[in-house]
């Protein structure tokens, strides 16, 4: 099992660019979470979904963000726009099931610059 | 809202020393508190958790719901524990992790 694969590493972006961030869960894991990092501070929750469906968004912005976990393929946290302050390090965390003793692994994240 | 403090950014100590990585949070029930840890170059991964009551690579941590903290302990560093270290906190029902900001520990030769 690869763990959770994320891609690109790296992602350059103009202001008033789109930026396409990916996350392929850990095989068999149906639970997707979003967190953001900005730069000197702890990750903050943005979205949590299950396949098909937003389950809390209540971190996201309310706007130019977008998130979804298609029923085939890797989740995508979609940023439209993006502007100086969306530069932060973005990491995907996948868990099987829910439940006291369930464990989210994360994977290595992607770098947004915008430049 | 809940929040998890971690006051000290960077913590220095000598190999063999003691290490203690504070860590407290703010909520009036009963949540579950976790230790991450990220090594260089490394993802982050979960060291431990509260309700495990296990001791992972020598690192312990105890829930105090009393002064609401929940300290990482380890008797000897090594310096292979040199990373940083997030505490995070889920609320019961709720599947997100709320972090502290990091503590960043670096064991000295």
């Amino acid at each position: 099992n690869a763990g959770v694969m994320q891609n690109p590493r790296h992602l350059v972006r103009r202001r008033g660019q789109e930026a396409r961030l990916r996350c392929s869960p850990m095989k068999g894991h149906s639970h997707v979470y979003w967190y953001r990092q900005l730069p000197e501070e702890g990750l903050k929750f943005m979205v949590y979904l299950q396949k098909e469906n937003i389950i809390d968004e209540s971190g996201m912005p309310k706007e130019r963000f977008s998130a979804e976990f298609p029923k085939e393929g890797p989740s995508i946290l979609r940023i439209q726009q993006v502007v100086r302050g969306d530069s932060a390090a973005y990491f995907c965390a996948s868990s099987p099931t829910l439940g006291q003793n369930t464990e989210a692994f994360f994977g290595q994240g992607t770098r947004l610059t915008v430049v | 809202a809940q929040r998890v403090t971690q006051p000290e950014k960077l913590l220095s100590v000598f190999k063999g020393a003691p290490v203690e990585l504070k860590c407290n949070y703010s909520y009036s029930g009963s949540p579950e508190l976790f230790w991450y840890v990220q090594y260089s170059r490394q993802r982050l991964q979960l060291l431990l958790r509260h309700i495990s009551r296990e001791s992972i690579k020598g690192f312990t941590a105890d829930l105090n719901k009393g002064e609401t903290s929940f300290h990482l302990k380890k008797p000897f560093a090594q310096e292979e524990d040199s990373a940083m270290y997030y505490c995070a906190l889920k609320v019961p029902g709720a599947q997100k992790l709320v972090f502290g900001q990091g503590t960043r520990l670096t064991i000295n030769p």
